[in-house]
C-alpha cells in the first residue's frame, strides 16, 4: 500500500531558475494539499487541489508560484525565478474524497535549497 | 483567518513520565483536530485526531482532549519512551475548507 510519494527529495537551484516539485497521492486519494515548512517552523498551507481543479489557493504567494493536478500524472508545484527565501521543505499531503474521513497523510517532502 | 497557538515550545521529561501539550484556536467553525509527530528530517506523521462532537479520544499511550467551548485541545502521552522524542504539531481544520492550520510545534525530549 504505497503512501504519498514526492520527488525529488532534494533539489538545488540557483537564484532565477525554476523548481518543479512532484507529488503522487496515496492510492484511492483524490485530494492533494501542498504545505511549506521553513526551518524550525510549523507547516503553512499553500494550495488544495482535486483532479484538474484548484479548490483553495489562499496560501499561495501571488507571484512565481503555481500548482496543478492534471487528469493523468502527479500534482506539480512550480516555482519560477526562485529566490533564497524559497528555500524550505515542501510537503504534499493527500486525503480521500468528500463524504469520507478528513485525515491528511504526508509525503516525505522535497527540500529545496536556493543558492 | 484561523490562529493556532501551541505551548510549550520545548518539553523535557524523564522516561516513564507523562507529557502534555496544549493548543488553542480562534475560529469556532473549526471542527477537526489532528496531531502530528515529526522526527528530524522526516515527514509529519498523523498520530491521533478528534472531531468536534467528541470530548476525548484515546489510543494506547496517547490521548487527546477537546474543549470546544474554550477552543482548546491537548495531547497527552503517558509512560513516555525515548522514541517519543520528536516535534509534535497540533492542527485545526474547518472541514468546509479542508486546509490544515498548524501550531508552531513542541519539541519533546524524553530523557532515558
Amino acid at each position: 500500500n504505497a503512501g504519498v510519494m514526492q520527488n525529488p527529495r532534494h533539489l538545488v537551484r540557483r537564484r532565477g531558475q525554476e523548481a518543479r516539485l512532484r507529488c503522487s497521492p496515496m492510492k484511492g486519494h483524490s485530494h492533494v494539499y501542498w504545505y511549506r515548512q521553513l526551518p524550525e517552523e510549523g507547516l503553512k498551507f499553500m494550495v488544495y487541489l482535486q483532479k484538474e481543479n484548484i479548490i483553495d489557493e489562499s496560501g499561495m504567494p501571488k507571484e512565481r508560484f503555481s500548482a496543478e493536478f492534471p487528469k493523468e500524472g502527479p500534482s506539480i508545484l512550480r516555482i519560477q525565478q526562485v529566490v533564497r527565501g524559497d528555500s524550505a521543505a515542501y510537503f504534499c499531503a493527500s486525503s480521500a474524497g468528500p463524504g469520507s474521513t478528513y485525515e491528511q497523510y504526508f509525503g516525505p517532502g522535497t527540500r529545496l535549497t536556493v543558492t | 483567518g484561523e490562529n493556532v497557538e501551541q505551548h510549550p515550545s520545548t518539553l523535557s521529561v524523564q522516561e516513564g513520565d507523562s507529557a502534555v501539550i496544549k493548543c488553542t484556536y480562534s475560529d469556532s467553525a473549526s471542527n477537526y483536530f489532528p496531531w502530528y509527530k515529526q522526527e528530524l528530517g522526516k515527514r509529519p506523521q498523523l498520530i491521533i485526531d478528534i472531531r468536534s462532537n467528541v470530548g476525548e479520544k484515546k489510543d494506547q499511550r496517547i490521548a487527546v482532549t477537546l474543549n470546544k467551548t474554550a477552543k482548546h485541545f491537548s495531547l497527552h502521552i503517558t509512560e513516555t519512551q525515548p522514541e517519543d522524542s520528536a516535534v509534535y504539531f497540533c492542527a485545526v481544520m474547518d472541514t468546509g475548507r479542508r486546509a490544515l492550520t498548524f501550531g508552531s510545534g513542541t519539541r519533546l525530549q524524553v530523557q532515558p
